[in-house]
């Protein structure tokens, strides 16, 4: 089992639609946990951390579930520019990011 | 402006060359860290840096090599012993506690021919 699981889709929603990615990771003992925004041969940027209560930025919202060990993170009002791979990362015991192979989201006109 | 960078943006080489990549960050962040990334797959970690003079491996060091003589400066040596060396290669750096956050660098496209 991969220690982080994304569905790679692709996502492929109309603008101005709510479009949700989810992602399970293996360690219990994982202590920190973001979502990486990658653009077609560019490099990761980070999105925003995940907490533990949940937190929101604009359109975007992060959840954390560490009794089911998944991290979701929701994209309200898409538009074309969130067109990207979503990549959803984890930190574990050793300090060390381990990052899921991502999420392709294709925002149609 | 505070940031990475990475140069060259692309590269080529023949096979049996050794090639280092170049990884400068004016951040201020003691750790930094070199990944791989093949068409299809997540970042697999090379080396990883925490302090000056020190670097562990990472997942997949072998046929590679880094130095940390400065803070900012983290170069990685594509070995002619790296089976595979043609990828698209990631520095990124971190102040570490208390999130880990990790900030990368544009990355530079190695092709190995």
């Amino acid at each position: 089992r991969k220690e982080v699981e994304q569905d790679p889709g692709p996502f492929n929603v109309p603008e101005g639609a709510t479009v949700a990615f989810n992602c399970t990771y293996s360690n219990s003992a994982s202590q920190s946990f973001f979502w990486y925004r990658q653009d077609c041969r560019k490099e990761p940027k980070l999105l925003m951390s995940v907490y533990s209560s949940g937190n929101e930025d604009g359109r975007f919202t992060a959840q954390l579930n560490r009794a089911s060990q998944y991290i979701s993170l929701l994209i309200r009002d898409s538009k074309l520019s969130d067109s990207a791979t979503y990549l959803c990362v984890v930190r574990g015991a050793t300090n060390k990011l381990i990052f899921g192979t991502g999420t392709l989201l294709a925002v149609q006109p | 402006d505070g940031g990475i960078t990475q140069s060259p943006k692309y590269l080529f080489r023949k096979e049996g060359q050794n090639v280092t990549l170049s990884c400068e960050q004016n951040l201020n962040h003691d750790a930094m860290y070199w990944y791989r990334q093949d068409p299809g797959q997540g970042l697999r970690l090379i080396y990883y840096s925490q302090i000056v003079n020190d670097f562990q491996k990472g997942d997949i060091a072998e046929g590679y090599s880094v130095s940390r003589e400065k803070k900012e400066s983290f170069p990685l040596t594509v070995t002619s012993a790296q089976k595979n060396p043609t990828a698209f290669y990631l520095c990124a750096s971190s102040s570490g506690t208390p999130t880990y956050e990790q900030y990368f660098g544009p990355g530079t496209r190695l092709t190995v021919t």
